[in-house]
């Protein structure tokens, strides 16, 4: 119950294109569900987040859809850049409750 | 400032060796955190510390052990560990352990043991 699945594992998008990525959870007690972006050698970093009284919140060139009645949420990047190609996770946790799930990651490489 | 800095950044050890890794933040936070990453691997939670305390232990082997000396500071004590332990060790911070706000990271200290 305190999985996250993530897909897909790896996503090869043209350079202008958009990347979707797709998270699925069972636990309906999350409340919180961040985005990180990893780069290799580097520490994970908070991309975007969303509390599922929200659908939708962009920031910039991403964006995060949450639909609560599918325990689904995924992230967007538009006009995907080279720069973008990174190892993304989502991830869910529960206030009161100080450890995040993380999903499996996927890899995104952007062609130029 | 909203940098966590761990050191050293890279770290090989023999397995009958002592070695600690370091972990600083001045954000004023009261959580800390240590994760292991393995490669293509999301991050799992070692050990939390919220305001100063040990507050949770994913069954962490004996041979890691955490320390808290202040609010900024996090120690991770190392000590006849195996191969298999090699990996990125990532410390975190966020404001507090219970709320859930941005845990930061720092770049991790890619450990290698021989």
């Amino acid at each position: 119950q305190q999985q996250v699945k993530q897909s897909p594992q790896s996503l090869i998008v043209q350079k202008g294109g958009i990347s979707i990525i797709n998270c699925a959870y069972e636990n309906t007690a999350f409340d919180y569900f961040p985005w990180y972006q990893q780069f290799p050698g580097k520490g994970p970093a908070l991309l975007i987040a969303i509390r599922p009284d929200v659908s939708e919140k962009k920031e910039g060139r991403f964006t995060i859809s949450f639909n609560k009645s599918a325990k689904q949420f995924s992230l967007h990047i538009m006009d995907s850049q080279p720069g973008d190609s990174a190892t993304y996770f989502c991830a869910a946790s529960i206030s009161g409750y100080s450890t995040l799930t993380f999903g499996k990651g996927t890899m995104l490489l952007v062609s130029p | 400032d909203t940098e966590v800095t761990q050191t050293p950044k890279h770290l090989v050890m023999g397995m009958t060796n002592k070695k600690s890794l370091k972990c600083e933040q001045h954000m004023g936070h009261r959580a800390m955190y240590w994760y292991k990453q393995k490669a293509k691997k999301p991050p799992e939670l070692m050990f939390v510390y919220s305001y100063e305390k040990l507050s949770i232990n994913e069954s962490v082997p004996s041979r890691f052990s955490p320390e808290c000396p202040n609010s900024s500071l996090l120690n991770l004590h190392l000590h006849a560990l195996q191969p298999e332990d090699s990996a990125l060790y990532l410390c975190a911070s966020s404001q507090e352990a219970a709320l859930n706000t941005e845990a930061f990271f720092g770049q991790g200290t890619r450990l290698t043991v021989v």
